[in-house]
């Protein structure tokens, strides 16, 4: 089965930096990607998504790049802000909407 | 509300208690999901549906967990004889065939 796994567990930035997330997966039959946000004790939510057909999409300050001959995948913030601050997930689905396979999640703190 | 709702949103029981979970789904979405999430850990796949039919089953769902979405709307979770292993945030989600799924606000569930 899929195996997502998420780097770095926590990661501190001052207000107006970039932060990246990176994840790789195992399963070449992936094609969609997923990244959701979650603040504390709230569902978590969607905030950008790729497909295995796009290298990068771009929504405002963040961004999500591709490489499907590595298996990897990246969340970028440009800008950090303090309303930036949460748990963000990176998920794998293996085609069909059938079920996200989730990273382990980074915990992202964005200082003043 | 147009967003997938859950009920209870926290539930506490005993061991050895059965409980049930309820799932309302975005109206028009004919997959819905049931996710576990614990402390520090990203969510997990249990099992999913399309309109009443469950097509995927998680290996973490032991004998003792059986969902049912009985007219293709609304779902159920129920837990029997409950362990405190079971203790966990429990998502729902709905999703479009191959689209987004979008989360409820879960239940947490305390086994004493």
């Amino acid at each position: 089965g899929e195996n997502v796994e998420q780097h770095p567990s926590t990661l501190s930035v001052q207000e107006g930096d970039s932060a990246v997330i990176k994840c790789t997966y195992s399963d070449s039959a992936s094609n969609y990607f997923p990244w959701y946000k979650q603040e504390l004790g709230k569902r978590p939510q969607l905030i950008i998504d790729i497909r295995s057909n796009v290298g990068e999409k771009k929504d405002q300050r963040i961004a999500v790049t591709l490489n499907k001959t590595a298996k990897h995948f990246s969340l970028h913030i440009t800008e950090t802000q303090p309303e930036d601050s949460a748990v963000y997930f990176c998920a794998a689905d293996t085609g069909g909407g059938n079920k996200l396979t989730f990273g382990t999640g980074t915990q992202l703190k964005v200082e003043l | 509300d147009t967003g997938v709702s859950q009920d209870p949103r926290h539930k506490i029981t005993k061991r050895g208690q059965n409980v049930t979970f309820r799932c309302d789904p975005i109206s028009e979405h004919n997959r819905l999901y049931w996710y576990r999430q614990t402390l520090g850990q990203g969510p997990e796949f249990l099992t999913y549906f399309q309109n009443e039919a469950q097509l995927e089953k998680s290996r973490l769902l032991s004998d003792r967990f059986s969902a049912e979405r009985p007219k293709g709307s609304f779902s159920t979770l129920e837990i029997q004889r409950t362990e405190q292993g079971d203790s966990a945030m429990y998502l729902c989600a709905s999703s479009e065939v191959g689209d987004t799924q979008y989360f409820g606000p879960g239940t947490r569930l305390t086994v004493l």
